[in-house]
């Protein structure tokens, strides 16, 4: 049973304008969430985290929200611009546990 | 060179027949992973090693095994290669302290036919 679940597989969005995924998790032990993007034909790369002692965590265009009560954490890219044309898997660990525990992944598409 | 380079990108192999999937990474970690990618299912954990002696399962197991042969050297077997084993596969590394140090290689694609 998937820990962590993207239960969008695909979003399109305007170039300049907000997109924004959804994450939720079921397991309540983890405490550290990452967001990692995959262009085709290359490996996950690592895009933005959130401990679980923060509610946000901005980097450039891309800001992470977590909600512990509601077991949800979403990633913000704004403005999105062509490049952001991906897909972006959301993953979370726990304490001294360095696996990490992925969901389906998100399409997206930025339209120009 | 990339960090972690994993051989061969592509293969075809036949039911039934031994096959090794390779992973060397010039990180200098100690941690390393094997997850397959299946659409919809996004990327499940297969084995890690946090060193040279130390070999764990993961979620998803069966059907295979690996082989540390060094730092740098993770190995994946499929001992009787099955179709359900069609997938992409990634080998990553990560240092001790942290998960966010994730680094990915750039996949296997695997048919099994």
């Amino acid at each position: 049973d998937q820990q962590v679940k993207q239960n969008s597989p695909s979003l399109s969005v305007q170039e300049g304008r907000i997109s924004i995924l959804n994450c939720d998790y079921t397991n309540s032990m983890f405490d550290y969430f990452l967001w990692y993007k995959k262009y085709p034909a290359e490996g996950p790369t690592f895009l933005i985290s959130i401990s679980s002692i923060k509610d946000k965590n901005e980097d450039g265009r891309f800001t992470v929200f977590l909600n512990k009560s509601a077991k949800h954490l979403s990633l913000h890219i704004v403005p999105s611009q062509p490049g952001d044309s991906a897909v972006y898997f959301c993953a979370a660990s726990y304490y001294n546990d360095y696996k990490l525990s992925f969901g389906a992944g998100t399409t997206v598409t930025v339209r120009a | 060179d990339a960090d972690v380079t994993q051989t061969p990108r592509n293969r075809i192999t036949k039911t039934g027949k031994r096959i090794m999937l390779e992973c060397s990474q010039t990180k200098g970690h100690d941690r390393m992973y094997w997850y397959r990618q299946d659409p919809g299912l996004g990327l499940r954990l297969i084995y890690y090693s946090f060193d040279v002696k130390d070999i764990n399962k993961g979620e998803i197991s069966d059907g295979y095994s690996v082989s540390r042969q060094a730092q740098a050297k993770f190995s994946l077997s499929l001992e009787s290669a099955i179709p359900n084993q069609t997938a992409l596969y990634f080998c990553a590394t990560s240092p001790g302290q942290g998960a966010s140090g994730y680094t990915f290689g750039s996949g296997t694609r695997l048919t099994v036919v």
